[in-house]
């Protein structure tokens, strides 16, 4: 079976200080990794996804992320945070099989402060 | 171009009537997808459709949860006798197709109220 776990519920940092949403997932077979961001009233967007090239993974809006699979994890990081990437943050993990549905975590609430 | 849309976008009923959700996906998608996001928490799947059948109906939480594809483009969810329990944002994905590289996009979802 395949799950993740974001390890934090909500995360607040200062406008220009890096980001750090933290993710461990589990899976049986060799997964494929993705970030999603929702903005309220907005539709989830893919900020970058991971299928077995590349363990560091560059998104949009200068977000990337790497793939340890000694550490199961997939941590999502920013160098600089911006005032409008405050959103909901979904670590989602999905077999490496065709057809197969998105598993999503619970999120983390990034909030920026001026 | 048009991303995938969903209508409602706001939906109120009271307990134990019969609503439906519509959802048109970017075209030519052949993939669809419905997930459910209840307050707090992230999206669950529900059910996923190849062309016009459902290829995958697991996460369907009982039997008055159904949804059809009749033509392979829009999708209709149907949820009967509703319950307050039933209450959460109902969200479509598409993709062009279903290989493991494709990305799932998604609608702007369905906000469903159960009183």
């Amino acid at each position: 079976a395949q799950s993740v776990t974001q390890l934090d519920s909500h995360v607040s940092v200062s406008e220009g200080t890096p980001v750090l949403l933290r993710c461990n997932y589990s899976s049986s077979y060799s997964p494929s990794l993705f970030w999603y961001v929702q903005h309220p009233n907005k539709g989830l967007q893919l900020l970058l996804k991971y299928t077995s090239a590349a363990t560091l993974v560059k998104g949009i809006n200068g977000f990337e992320a790497e793939f340890k699979k000694s550490e199961t994890s997939f941590h999502l990081t920013k160098p600089s945070a911006h005032m409008s990437d405050a959103a909901e943050y979904f670590c989602v993990v999905r077999l490496n099989q065709a057809g197969t549905a998105l598993i999503f975590g619970k999120g983390t609430t990034l909030s920026v402060s001026s | 171009g048009a991303g995938v849309s969903q209508t409602p976008s706001n939906k109120v009923t009271e307990k134990g009537k019969y609503v439906e959700l519509r959802c048109d996906p970017i075209s030519g998608h052949t993939a669809l997808y419905w997930y459910r996001q209840s307050l707090g928490q992230g999206p669950e799947f529900l059910i996923y459709f190849q062309g016009t059948g459902a290829a995958d109906d697991s996460g369907l939480p009982n039997d008055r949860f159904f949804a059809v594809r009749p033509e392979g483009s829009v999708s209709t969810l149907k949820i009967q006798r509703t319950e307050r329990g039933d209450s959460a944002v109902y969200l479509c994905a598409s993709s062009l197709g279903a290989g493991v590289q494709e990305t799932q996009y998604f609608g702007p979802g369905t906000r469903l109220l159960v009183l």
